[in-house]
């Protein structure tokens, strides 16, 4: 069993719809939970950082981590066509040289 | 804030020969940088996390021989490819984590070719 299992999709909505994308993970010792946007050919960029359990908005985007289910969502309210991408979860423990570990990525592509 | 440059974008360069990749965190220091490569449709994958003035710490089925990297300075680290062959043909990726905080932030990766 993989560390970090996220769905790759590819999951395609229309504009305007709201998109669910999640991770689930198996090592309890997770407490930093990231979400990534990565455009084809670029590095990927930070969305949205959260430590420990909890609810954390940024414009449209929401992450929600769930330390008890082990699971981490990231919800896009309106979606765009810009927000075709890849979207990475991420996750590490405590510790000065912690690595992070990836789940494959989810494939977006939203429907003007 | 929170900006990664790397340097050069695209590179094409004979097998045999060596390349060289900049990584450098334009607003803040980093203490800890790590160097990812990533192939097609893939995820990334850990080559290695240097922390600043210490050697890098590789992770398991990478060369150190092969991909040296120097973190010399709070702001600075370098990917080294040595003889490089076509197999090396990737997108390499670096990102940079300041002392204390949890969340990374990467450049906007090398892509490098080896004919």
């Amino acid at each position: 069993q993989k560390e970090v299992e996220q769905d790759p999709g590819p999951l395609s909505v229309p504009e305007g719809a709201i998109v669910s994308l999640n991770c689930t993970y198996s090592n309890s010792a997770f407490q930093y939970f990231m979400w990534y946007r990565q455009y084809s050919r670029k590095g990927p960029e930070l969305l949205m950082y959260t430590y420990s359990s909890g609810n954390k908005e940024d414009g449209r985007f929401t992450a929600q981590v769930d330390k008890s289910s082990k699971y981490i969502s990231l919800f896009i309210r309106d979606s765009q066509p810009s927000d075709s991408a890849t979207y990475l979860c991420a996750m590490s423990a405590a510790g000065n040289n912690r690595k992070l570990i990836w789940g494959l990525g989810t494939s977006l592509a939203v429907n003007p | 804030g929170a900006v990664v440059s790397q340097h050069p974008s695209r590179v094409i360069c004979k097998s045999g020969t060596s390349v060289k990749i900049e990584c450098r965190s334009l607003d803040f220091q980093a203490t800890t940088m790590f160097w990812y490569r990533q192939f097609p449709k893939q995820s990334l994958m850990l080559m290695a996390t240097s922390n600043e003035g210490s050697k890098a710490t590789y992770e398991q089925g990478v060369e150190k021989d092969k991909f040296l990297i120097n973190h010399a300075s709070l702001t600075l680290s370098t990917l080294t490819v040595t003889s490089a062959h076509p197999e090396d043909s990737s997108f390499y990726i670096c990102s940079a984590r300041q002392a204390g905080l949890g969340e990374q932030y990467f450049g906007p990766g090398t892509r490098l070719t080896v004919t």
